[in-house]
């Protein structure tokens, strides 16, 4: 069965750039594969991110941007802040036409 | 304003049924697919089902076929899930959302807070 995989921790300094990637175990992501980006804090709800590759959801900063890179979608924060320490989720539409969501990432920023 | 309130989640005993609901307000309901997606604790997010703006197409994770049903009601601007034999890994956070289309492309665009259930002798 196909898995959507992510980075299970990654961590940034203040300022600084990272990426956070969404890739299939089978296969390769694809502007077919509808990928999107969630932000989620301890006891609250997701907050959608990113959507149609890279549109931001509104009102999310502009230091983050949404790609396809190779064969994986991939979430960019360019400037990170402290209040970007988060827990990352993508969601993907499969082949099978259900929907996986990855495991997702936490984002230390230290 | 959009709004997605869950209610129904419990403490059932393994085996059992549950159905949980949510309330949509702020929004043409029956123009959007809606979804349930679960958060065991601790864990992460996981897709559960899908069902189309007429609900006349459904889809599951497998884990939860023949178990759950998911379904609306339009006139209500209701979504509902029905759970039966209910196991312990079905514990979760569940989230009711909505499927927005912008652009040829599908997000969850709007959350609601989510319903806690347990599933514990």
């Amino acid at each position: 069965q196909t898995v959507v995989t992510q980075e299970p921790s990654v961590s940034v300094s203040p300022g600084g750039t990272v990426t956070l990637t969404c890739g299939l175990s089978s296969g390769s992501v694809s502007t077919s594969s509808h990928p999107s980006w969630y932000q989620q804090t301890p006891g609250q709800a997701p907050r959608p991110l990113i959507y149609s590759i890279n549109t931001r959801s509104s009102g999310v900063p502009n230091r983050f941007s949404g790609s396809i890179a190779g064969n994986k979608a991939a979430l960019t924060i360019t400037g990170a802040q402290a209040d970007d320490e988060s827990d990352y989720y993508c969601v993907l539409f499969l082949d099978s036409g259900l929907w996986m969501f990855g495991g997702g990432t936490k984002l230390t920023v230290l | 304003e959009v709004q997605l309130v869950e209610s129904g989640g419990v403490l059932v005993h393994p085996g059992g049924s549950l159905t949980l609901s949510c309330a949509a307000s702020g929004f043409t309901f029956r123009s959007y697919w809606m979804t349930w997606v679960r958060q065991a604790p601790g864990k992460g997010l996981q897709w559960v089902a899908n069902i189309k703006p007429d609900g006349s197409e459904r889809s599951y994770v497998d884990s939860v076929k023949g178990r759950f049903s998911i379904s609306r009601d339009n006139a209500e601007s209701s979504l509902y899930l029905q759970m039966n034999s209910l196991r312990p890994e079905d514990s979760a956070v569940y989230y009711c959302a909505r499927w927005g289309y912008y652009s040829g492309y599908y997000h969850i665009d709007q959350w609601g807070r989510g319903t806690l259930v347990t599933v514990s002798s």
